[in-house]
């Protein structure tokens, strides 16, 4: 089953817009990690951010961890049509250091 | 930056041919990792592998083997591939111990017909 569970499944947003990605999980982490795809390609790191961090920035991403709720947000400012593209969260579990489980993905659109 | 190279891009097989998918990264990462992407499944482990002739099974092994001979080169293998094993399979490498981001190959389209 999967860990992590991104919502929504598709968002399209006008260029210039922010985006928000929701992520919600299941047992502990580790630590919490954002990957984004483009159509037919392999995944690109993102940003990580472990579990005892509440925020972590990264140019015009921002990510948030809430343990508490078990989840995570992915916010994408001033968007671009090149931020077009799936994004996914991906957890490792606490006793489980060395698997990396991915949830389904949000299908990001840009609109210029 | 780090280069993970899967051998091919598109393939296609016929039912209960063996197929080898091979994977090479140039970081000399300790740990590589065999996915498989689905349509409303996300990526699934399949095998990981956090050293040379070392291999644990993921998620989702069953039909599925693989082989780490040297430390920059990561096979999978289906020992008879089955229509059900269409897929995008991606590899991918990490360097440390534990909860170092993945660098990912820009994967293999596997038709199995």
């Amino acid at each position: 089953s999967q860990q992590g569970e991104e919502d929504p499944q598709a968002l399209s947003i006008q260029e210039g817009e922010n985006a928000t990605m929701n992520c919600s999980y299941k047992t502990s982490i580790n630590n919490l990690q954002w990957y984004r795809q483009n159509s037919g390609r392999g995944l690109v790191h993102l940003i990580l951010i472990r579990s005892n961090e509440r925020e972590k920035h990264s140019g015009r991403l921002r990510v948030t961890l809430d343990t508490s709720k078990k989840s995570s947000s992915l916010l994408i400012t001033a968007s671009r049509a090149a931020d077009t593209a799936s994004y996914f969260c991906a957890t490792t579990m606490v006793r489980r250091n060395e698997k990396l489980t991915f949830g389904t993905g949000t299908r990001l659109t840009i609109i210029p | 930056d780090v280069k993970v190279t899967q051998s091919s891009r598109y393939l296609v097989k016929r039912t209960g041919e063996k197929v080898f998918l091979e994977c090479v990264q140039d970081m000399d990462h300790e740990n590589m990792f065999w996915y498989r992407q689905d349509p409303g499944l996300g990526l699934r482990l399949i095998y990981f592998s956090y050293d040379v002739k070392m291999k644990e099974k993921g998620d989702i092994p069953e039909g599925y083997s693989v082989s780490r001979e040297k430390k920059e080169r990561f096979s999978l293998i289906l020992e008879s591939a089955s229509t059900n094993q269409t897929s995008m399979y991606l590899c991918a490498s990490s360097g440390g111990k534990y909860n170092s981001p993945l660098h990912f190959g820009n994967g293999t389209r596997l038709t199995v017909t």
